[in-house]
């Protein structure tokens, strides 16, 4: 199985501030006969399920705020959101579909407002 | 717009079997992987299995031995159904859809069903 890492377990930011959240596979998730990293992230509030943030890694999915962006490539990837808002406070996890199943998901993150 | 709703039993005794179902309303059924995904309390995401509308399953090694999805094109229903289940097993579990063949994203999920494994 594809093992996903995230980093840190938790953060608090500033309103308007940055947060960055990193998500590590144990081996690439990029096939280089499409140049796709197979990579999501999702957001999850307290009492909701989650939401799809982003695919292939820098997708944003329809109705997602720019504020949310994604980056990397192979088995490093970056969840940045810039300009916090209160309503960003959730649990973020990063999850992988290469290949074949089992689809993995990393630990996640909690996001809080310093 | 596609919902999914949920249903099934919410308290179980060791050995016994979990069941739920996930009603696919208000789009395609058709086309696309129908997954199974838990949580247990305060951690994180778990994939048990998928199906697609042909019954084409994909499980996750861990579970596979005591794991049954299975579909009812007629109703647009997934089922999944879990036997000997022990404490472990206690967590929301969810439905969801993933969005395509090859991006096993699920862009669509059930309210969650809370499951509880208790003697």
């Amino acid at each position: 199985d594809v093992v996903m890492t995230q980093s840190p377990d938790s953060l608090a930011v500033s309103l308007g501030e940055r947060a960055t959240i990193n998500c590590k596979s144990s081996q690439s998730v990029f096939y280089s006969s499409n140049n796709k990293n197979y990579l999501a992230w999702y957001q999850q509030r307290p009492g909701q399920p989650p939401k799809l943030l982003i695919y292939w890694a820098t997708t944003r999915e329809s109705g997602v705020p720019a504020r949310f962006s994604g980056s990397g490539s192979g088995t490093d990837f970056t969840l940045t959101i810039s300009n916090l808002q209160a309503e960003d406070v959730a649990v973020y996890f990063c999850q992988q579909y290469y290949s074949t199943p089992p689809w993995t998901f990393g630990q996640g993150t909690k996001v809080e407002i310093k | 717009q596609v919902q999914l709703q949920q249903w099934g039993a919410g308290l179980l005794k060791p050995s016994e079997t979990l069941s739920l179902t996930c009603a696919v309303y208000g789009g395609s059924f058709s086309g696309y992987y129908w997954s199974w995904i838990r949580q247990p309390p305060g951690k994180g995401l778990e994939w048990i299995g998928e199906v697609n509308h042909r019954g084409g399953t994909y499980f996750n090694p861990s579970l596979k031995s005591r794991l049954t999805i299975s579909v009812d094109t007629s109703n647009n229903h997934v089922s999944l159904k879990l036997s000997s289940v022990t404490a472990a097993d206690t967590a929301l579990y969810y439905c969801a859809r993933a969005m395509q063949w090859e991006l096993r994203a699920f862009d669509i999920w059930g309210q969650g069903t809370m499951v509880t494994v208790s003697s």
